[in-house]
């Protein structure tokens, strides 16, 4: 079993959709949590951290942590063609500065 | 600008041709990092470096080589390359203060015939 497992998708969306990805994961020193946004053909780009549990709100984004579940989550509200990307959780801890990356999850956002 | 550049973008190559990928960061980060990332797979770490003449073997080191001579740069070196190593190479950094924050490159496309 991977360390942290992430659907690879595809997840096709009408625009104005809510969307949920997921991850989880089994190491319990985890304790830093991020997801990052990948275009097809660019590098991935930070869009969302958080530090052990709880929510994160940035605009149409919400990152969400339940540690007791070892399972993280984001949500886009008014899901965008724009937002059509490969969204990557990742994590670290435990004294490691090195992340821990899901395989990603593509979602296709259609008009 | 803060940024991490790769040269080359896109390269074509043939099995056992020496090549070397070059990352340089702007930023005076201490920490980067190479991947590599296949369909289905992810992101897979091949090398990290946590600074000046300190590298140390990610999940797939084998058939790559780095250095980290300049807290700037840290070039992937392919001695021997071969066709299961055709894939899409990002480097990235980070600094090892503050957030988590990774810096991505805009990665490498790589294909060995």
């Amino acid at each position: 079993q991977k360390e942290v497992e992430q659907d690879p998708g595809p997840l096709s969306v009408p625009e104005g959709a809510i969307v949920s990805l997921n991850c989880t994961y089994s190491n319990s020193a985890f304790q830093y949590f991020m997801w990052y946004r990948q275009y097809s053909r660019k590098g991935p780009e930070l869009l969302m951290y958080t530090y052990s549990s709880g929510n994160k709100e940035d605009g149409r984004f919400t990152a969400q942590v339940d540690k007791s579940s070892k399972y993280i989550s984001l949500f886009i509200r008014d899901s965008q063609p724009s937002d059509s990307a490969t969204y990557l959780c990742a994590m670290s801890g435990g004294g490691s500065y090195i992340p821990t990356f899901g395989r990603g999850t593509s979602l296709i956002v259609h008009p | 600008e803060a940024q991490v550049t790769q040269n080359p973008r896109y390269l074509i190559t043939v099995t056992g041709k020496k090549l070397t990928v070059t990352c340089s960061q702007n930023m005076n980060h201490e920490y980067m990092s190479w991947y590599r990332q296949d369909p289905g797979l992810g992101l897979r770490q091949i090398y990290y470096s946590m600074n000046v003449e300190v590298t140390d073997k990610g999940d797939v080191p084998e058939g790559y080589k780095v250095s980290r001579k300049e807290k700037r740069n840290f070039p992937l070196i392919l001695e021997s390359p071969s066709p299961n190593q055709t894939s899409l190479y990002f480097c990235a950094s980070r600094g090892l203060a503050g957030g988590h924050e990774q810096f991505f490159g805009p990665g490498t496309r790589l294909t060995v015939l």
